[in-house]
């Protein structure tokens, strides 16, 4: 399989903690995108970050590269309950094919 | 969704039986993609469309046939639906930016289920 694995498979936290997932990839990439998915509903993008690219920020979102682990965290800061949803990572390794990982379930306690 | 329609939303057939999810797209892309989402397995890739009429396999295609006549409708046909194909299947959108590949856009998921 080409996917990638999210790490830890689950994340309990209290609202007002941070959060921090980790994404474990196998080939080379191009970019590397981070996705959220609500129970029930479809993905939505929260960032991309490229491969000659080792931090990126977007609001309460901070996401790191090492290419030469083949890995990448995402950092959710100051978590809310709304917060509460499945994260992917999605690689896109050759051509236009995307390859996403098997998620982490976030739940954020108010 | 950025104009990503998906149909039916909820099927329930019988093993054997053909099956077609329809995607739409509004937004003028030039990929599309079908995945499936099973517990466990994460989104898997079923097979994808750079252009009309182009096509290509994913990493899951055995039993799965797809076809893009427009720019805006991706079909994805199962020709003789089996139990294991029971999944939520999401079609997803997107265009190439200059760097590389942008975001994906997706529909809000099909659920099928096979008897």
């Amino acid at each position: 399989s080409q996917q990638g694995e999210e790490d830890p498979q689950a994340l309990s936290i209290q609202e007002g903690e941070n959060a921090t997932m980790n994404c474990s990839y196998k080939t080379s990439i191009n970019n590397l995108q981070w996705y959220r998915q609500n129970s029930g509903r479809g993905l939505v993008h929260l960032i991309l970050i490229r491969s000659n690219e080792r931090e990126k920020h977007s609001g309460r979102l901070r996401v790191t590269l090492d290419t030469s682990k083949k890995s990448s965290s995402l950092l959710i800061t100051a978590s809310r309950a709304a917060d509460t949803a499945s994260y992917f990572c999605a690689t896109d390794a050759s051509g236009n094919q995307f390859y996403f990982g098997t998620g982490t379930s976030l739940t954020v306690i108010p | 969704d950025a104009g990503i329609t998906q149909s039916p939303r909820h099927k329930v057939t019988e093993t054997g039986t053909p099956v077609t999810l329809r995607c739409h797209q509004t937004e003028n892309h030039r990929y599309m993609y079908w995945y499936r989402q099973d517990p466990g397995h994460g989104l898997r890739l079923i097979h994808y469309s750079y252009g009309v009429k182009d096509t290509d396999k994913g990493e899951v295609s055995d039993g799965y046939s797809v076809s893009r006549s427009k720019t805006e409708d991706f079909l994805l046909t199962l020709e003789s639906a089996t139990s294991s194909q029971t999944s939520v299947y999401f079609c997803a959108a997107g265009s190439r930016l200059a760097g590389g590949s942008g975001e994906l856009f997706f529909g809000e998921g099909s659920r099928l289920t096979v008897l």
